[in-house]
């Protein structure tokens, strides 16, 4: 069963940093590229941030770019996003999830749970 | 940037009605769209990928139609546990980008 377990989260003052992880199991974790997604308090889902499965590609959401970090360790099937110079428009909370293609198609076909983030003083 | 916009925003209905969702693309993205299902709580679960094909698992009652810039996501007869938010996200390009949600409440 693919499993995908958000930690990391917590209150942090504005201009903080904070560490997100996400553990990957039931699934070949370094086959698959991973993203970051957020949700703000009564919004919706934002795309936050992309990586391909051996690191080579990396992309960012203009709102976060120069601030937020994604990276992935494939010998321990686990993604992360690194998050400095926190503001309140950064509280959310942040899903990861897997990103499978189809011919040509690309979607988010498993999702977890989240893990929240509180930017305040 | 690409912008989704769903309509309506929010809709009240009854178990066994047929619900219809639309997602219009600021531009047009062949069938790179995807719709998602999302319940206070718990994960975003995928239903319908490539603008019209049917995730394994989800129930024949969710179809997917459109391409172009206009995209439809129908729920044939409403069951219990229907009752979320629906997003249409598109995957044309980056940054990929989600429509403003779609509440179906009772």
């Amino acid at each position: 069963e693919v499993q995908l377990v958000e930690s990391g989260g917590g209150l942090v003052q504005p201009g903080g940093s904070l560490r997100l992880s996400c553990a990957a199991s039931g699934f070949t974790f370094s086959s698959y590229s991973m993203n970051w997604v957020r949700q703000a308090p009564g919004k919706g889902l934002e795309w936050v941030s992309y990586i391909t499965s051996s690191s080579g590609a990396i992309h960012y959401a203009d709102s976060v770019k120069g601030r937020f970090t994604i990276s992935r360790d494939n010998a321990k099937n686990s993604l992360y996003l690194q998050l400095n110079s926190l503001r309140a428009e950064d509280t959310a909370v942040y899903y990861c999830a897997r990103r499978a293609a189809t011919n040509g198609y690309y979607f988010f076909d498993y999702w977890g749970q989240g893990t929240l983030v509180t930017v305040s003083s | 940037d690409i912008q989704m916009t769903q309509s309506p925003s929010s809709l009240s209905a009854s178990v066994g009605d047929r619900v219809t969702i639309t997602c219009r693309a600021s531009q047009s993205i062949s069938s790179y769209v995807n719709w998602y299902q999302h319940t206070p709580g718990k994960a975003p679960k995928l239903l319908i990928y490539a603008a019209s094909s049917l995730q394994s698992g989800v129930p024949s009652r969710f179809s997917g139609s459109g391409s172009g810039t206009d995209f439809t996501l129908t729920i044939s007869s409403l069951q219990p546990e229907d009752f979320a938010t629906y997003y249409c996200q598109q995957s044309n390009s980056l940054p990929l980008t989600f429509g403003g949600g779609t509440k179906v409440e009772i």
